[in-house]
């Protein structure tokens, strides 16, 4: 079976130029998220997506949007960029959002597989 | 901010246990604890998660103590493909909250 995916592998861009990500989710799962991680630093959660409706969003300015389209696809899009964008941008996909009427629960159903990345250069 | 606590780095002799410990003091009664690693320049890779009872797998075994504010990963017989930088997340509502991880180096 195909793990997540995305495109493209590596990306280099100029400052103040917007770019966009694309993922595939693990087929069958209706979650997304996604994370940035700069070099040396752990990810960091930027969004949520279930169902293709935004259910969750990190710390991030609005130059930072995304989108989930019918097939669970997903987008991710950065405005302006910056030379702090620089970073492994991180597709993760989870079978369902992971809470049943606000309660979590556990099992294989909750774990988040993650994608290859892509590598973003901002120059 | 990070809700766990990791050592920077660690060391292994191949084919000794490597136990990884994690502070999570703040955790709450319904949040899971996470084991992820990444191998340099690959997404994370899920390796176990527990909520207060021990876990084992295919990959590692999860001991979580009693009050749950630490847990240790352990790999039982590390290999070279072990080495990696792993991650012990509290999951905060839909999404993982990273740590810096611990990276471990396993030598020959």
């Amino acid at each position: 079976d195909a793990g997540v995916t995305q495109s493209p592998t590596h990306l280099i861009k100029t400052r103040g130029q917007h770019v966009t990500l694309r993922c595939s989710p693990i087929s069958g799962h209706k979650s997304v998220s996604w994370y940035q991680q700069v070099l040396g630093q752990g990810p960091q959660f930027i969004f949520q997506y279930y169902e293709k409706e935004e259910r969750g969003r990190g710390n991030f300015p609005d130059r930072f949007s995304a989108r989930q389209f019918p097939n669970y696809s997903s987008e991710l899009n950065v405005n302006a960029l910056l030379l702090g964008d620089s970073a492994l941008y991180l597709c993760a996909s989870r079978d369902r959002q992971g809470s049943l009427f606000g309660r979590w629960t556990s099992g294989k159903y909750n774990e988040q597989f993650f994608g290859p990345g892509t590598r973003l250069t901002v120059l | 901010d990070a809700k766990t606590t990791q050592p920077t780095s660690m060391d292994c002799a191949e084919g000794r246990a490597a136990n990884l410990p994690c502070n999570h003091s703040t955790i709450s009664g319904n949040e899971y604890v996470y084991w992820y690693r990444q191998i340099h320049s690959q997404g994370p890779q899920y390796i176990i998660h527990g909520l207060k009872n021990n876990e084992t797998n295919e990959m590692a075994s999860l001991i979580i103590t009693e009050d749950r504010k630490s847990s240790t990963l352990i790999l039982p017989h590390a290999t070279l493909r072990d080495t990696a930088v792993y991650y012990c997340i509290v999951r905060v509502g839909g999404k993982l909250i990273f740590g810096q991880g611990t990276e471990l180096s396993v030598k020959p």
